[in-house]
């Protein structure tokens, strides 16, 4: 079965690094997410990514993210500077199409922390 | 998107069907239910989803009465391999793309 896979699982950055977060979407989806979710709390939306573009972000997403397709089959997310607060699991998703009637499929995540 | 209310927590015995409720009193004519559950700190997994139909798939059944203002997801044979957190979501049809996932219902299946 196609699934999402998101490489590392697990990373440690010092605060002020740069990271990047990738992701390997199922091969014939056309949409791309993020979400993230700190320890206890809810899963968040962060951007959603269609046709080499940000098609919507949250206000979590400021100018410290940023997301791009470097080629056919990767998805990443940048975070320039990191801070403390960027602690989180990380998620990727796509899905085939958007709006109602779709389904997203996530991968299982990469857990960031910032020391 | 509608908001939708759930328990925080249910307990459901092994082998016996969990019913999960939902109340989406708000939700509007455009709008989809979905269901996902996460495992611990696993990904979301994606169940299943309706707009006013009864929907089953290999997993669940999904039952939303006929005014759409609550839905019940039902897990036919619970497993202990179920036991995980199930988020309740409604999603626009059109203009949409994210998924707003709200604190879902802690389901523990006991041995």
């Amino acid at each position: 079965e196609p699934e999402v896979t998101q490489t590392p699982s697990h990373q440690v950055t010092q605060m002020g690094q740069e990271v990047i977060l990738r992701c390997v979407p199922i091969s014939n989806h056309l949409y791309f997410y993020w979400y993230r979710q700190i320890l206890g709390q809810k899963v968040e939306f962060l951007v959603s990514f269609y046709n080499n573009e940000i098609s919507e972000k949250s206000e979590i997403f400021d100018d410290q993210f940023s997301v791009e397709r470097p080629d056919g089959s990767n998805f990443t997310l940048k975070i320039r500077s990191t801070k403390l607060e960027d602690s989180a699991m990380y998620f990727c998703a796509s899905s085939e199409r958007t709006g109602g009637g779709t389904e997203a499929f996530f991968g299982q995540g990469t857990r960031l922390t910032v020391v | 998107d509608a908001k939708t209310t759930q328990p925080t927590s249910m307990d459901c015995a092994e082998g016996r069907a969990a019913n999960l409720p939902c109340n989406h009193s708000t939700i509007s004519g455009n709008e989809y239910v979905y269901w996902y559950r996460q495992i611990h700190s696993q990904g979301p997994q994606y169940i299943i989803h309706g707009l006013k139909n009864n929907e089953t798939n290999e997993m669940a059944s999904l039952i939303i009465t006929e005014d759409r203002k609550s839905s019940t997801l039902i897990l036919p044979h619970a497993t202990l391999r179920d036991t995980a957190v199930y988020y309740c979501i409604v999603k626009r049809r059109v203009g949409n793309e994210k998924l707003t996932f709200g604190t879902g219902t802690r389901l523990t299946i006991i041995p």
